[in-house]
């Protein structure tokens, strides 16, 4: 068990550019998780998967972002056209019951 | 909508003092509750949970909580601090969706701060 894993752990852009996010779950774990976690705040949910279904989007999501689990196994989240605004920790999480593991995190700087 | 609320964004204390954090949530049925600790620039990493039963739960590090419904609390306590456990910490409920599982809801955080 080699926890949940995130790549890269930093990223800084561009604004406009876009970037993609990749998660790593824990194996076997069916339900992954995406959050953004603002300074000062509370990670914020995105998105869920079960296996490779995407089940539930926030309202936070907007149509310039995008995530996949393609297989369900690894996710990728990407966000195009990135703005300021988007400059946050982005976690993953996965699960197979009922509590979630957290990646390290992905440290996105849009400048 | 579920809500948790983190009354305290800082709290300072001396090694070796006891410690309380609060949490209150807003949640219709019978909550499930999560304590979660998160160093700088780390992920966050699971102290304890709450599902049912005992309402006094164990969790890693030396800390409990403790599920009070009358009072929508689960507050997070350990008797003695030691400098290891600055650090930021977040409470949160289990919110379920419609398709059987549930996604975490977390409150704003505490930071701690330990003074040796």
């Amino acid at each position: 068990d080699t926890g949940v894993s995130q790549d890269p752990r930093h990223k800084i852009t561009k604004r406009g550019q876009n970037v993609t996010f990749r998660c790593d779950p824990i194996s076997e774990h069916n339900r992954l998780y995406w959050y953004r976690q603002t300074l000062g705040q509370g990670p914020e949910f995105l998105t869920y998967f079960q296996n490779e279904a995407q089940l539930e989007k926030s309202r936070l999501l907007s149509d310039r972002f995008s995530a996949e689990r393609p297989k369900g196994s690894f996710s990728t989240l990407e966000i195009q056209r990135t703005e300021q605004g988007d400059s946050a920790m982005y976690l993953c999480a996965s699960s197979r019951g009922g509590v979630a593991f957290f990646g390290q995190g992905t440290r996105l700087t849009v400048v | 909508a579920q809500s948790v609320t983190q009354p305290d964004i800082h709290i300072t204390v001396s090694e070796g003092a006891s410690l309380e954090l609060r949490c209150n949530y807003s949640y219709g049925a019978t909550p499930y509750l999560f304590w979660y600790v998160q160093s700088p620039g780390q992920g966050l990493q699971l102290l304890l949970k709450y599902f049912s039963g005992d309402t006094l739960v164990q969790g890693i590090k030396g800390f409990e909580a403790e599920f009070k419904r009358s009072q929508s609390s689960f507050n997070l306590r350990k008797p003695s601090v030691h400098w290891s456990d600055a650090a930021e910490y977040f409470c949160a409920v289990g919110e379920a969706f419609t398709s059987g599982t549930y996604k975490y809801i977390f409150g704003t955080g505490t930071r701690l701060k330990v003074l040796a």
